[in-house]
């Protein structure tokens, strides 16, 4: 079965610009979680999207957002990019979406540059 | 303000020797606990679990000790191996609370040294 794959891998762009990165969950999950990791704040949740509606978010701004499709397929775009954003962002995927019951698989995450 | 805290940025151990990484929360309503492992360039891998009606968890030469007065969970690997090496990440979450949701700590790099 294959994984959880995101596309691109790695991504360098400059301050006001905006992006969007994609992933692919594992065949058959619902769930797709995004996460944000940089050095100092380790890995901090974004949001959650299950049956193409987001049904959890983090605490951060509105310039981040994301959309899931009906196969499942998530993305997640950041407007108006601040140097601030860069990061590895991390895609995770489950059939529920409930850390209790199913495992959260994650992708090899996509390196955001902003300069 | 960081509920789920990993006080150890790196841990060095010796191959063969028990590495114990640690973890502690804040938020009671937490009632599930998982370790990550991360190698460099890679996503977490899921290594180990605990619920909050459980007190330890094993699964091979991982052991999972959860102590929830103290709100402190730890991780027991033995014996060490070189392989172990890695950055690893307590999280957590509450059943039936947010969806797809866990808070992670900043983790720990462990180095086991041949």
């Amino acid at each position: 079965k294959a994984g959880v794959t995101q596309t691109p891998r790695y991504l360098i762009k400059t301050r006001g610009q905006q992006v969007t990165l994609s992933c692919s969950p594992i065949s058959g999950h619902r769930s797709v979680s995004w996460y944000q990791q940089t050095p100092g704040q380790g890995l901090q949740f974004l949001f959650e999207y299950f049956s193409e509606t987001q049904r959890n978010k983090g605490n951060f701004p509105g310039r981040f957002s994301g959309r899931q499709f009906s196969n499942s397929r998530s993305e997640m775009n950041v407007s108006t990019l601040e140097l601030g954003d860069s990061a590895l962002y991390l895609c995770a995927s489950s059939f529920s979406g409930d850390p209790a019951t199913d495992t959260q698989y994650f992708g090899p995450g996509t390196r955001l540059t902003v300069l | 303000d960081q509920q789920v805290k990993q006080n150890s940025p790196s841990l060095s151990v010796q191959e063969g020797r028990i590495s114990i990484l640690n973890c502690d929360y804040t938020n009671s309503m937490f009632d599930y606990f998982l370790w990550y492992k991360k190698y460099p360039a890679e996503g977490p891998t899921f290594l180990i679990s605990i619920s909050s009606i459980k007190d330890k968890n094993e699964d091979g030469r991982f052991t999972v000790f959860l102590n929830k007065s103290a709100k402190h969970l730890s991780l027991h690997i033995v014996p060490s191996q070189p392989g172990d090496s890695a950055v690893y990440f307590c999280a957590a979450s509450n059943y039936g609370g947010s969806q797809g949701n866990l808070i992670f700590g900043k983790g720990t790099k462990l180095s086991v040294k041949p």
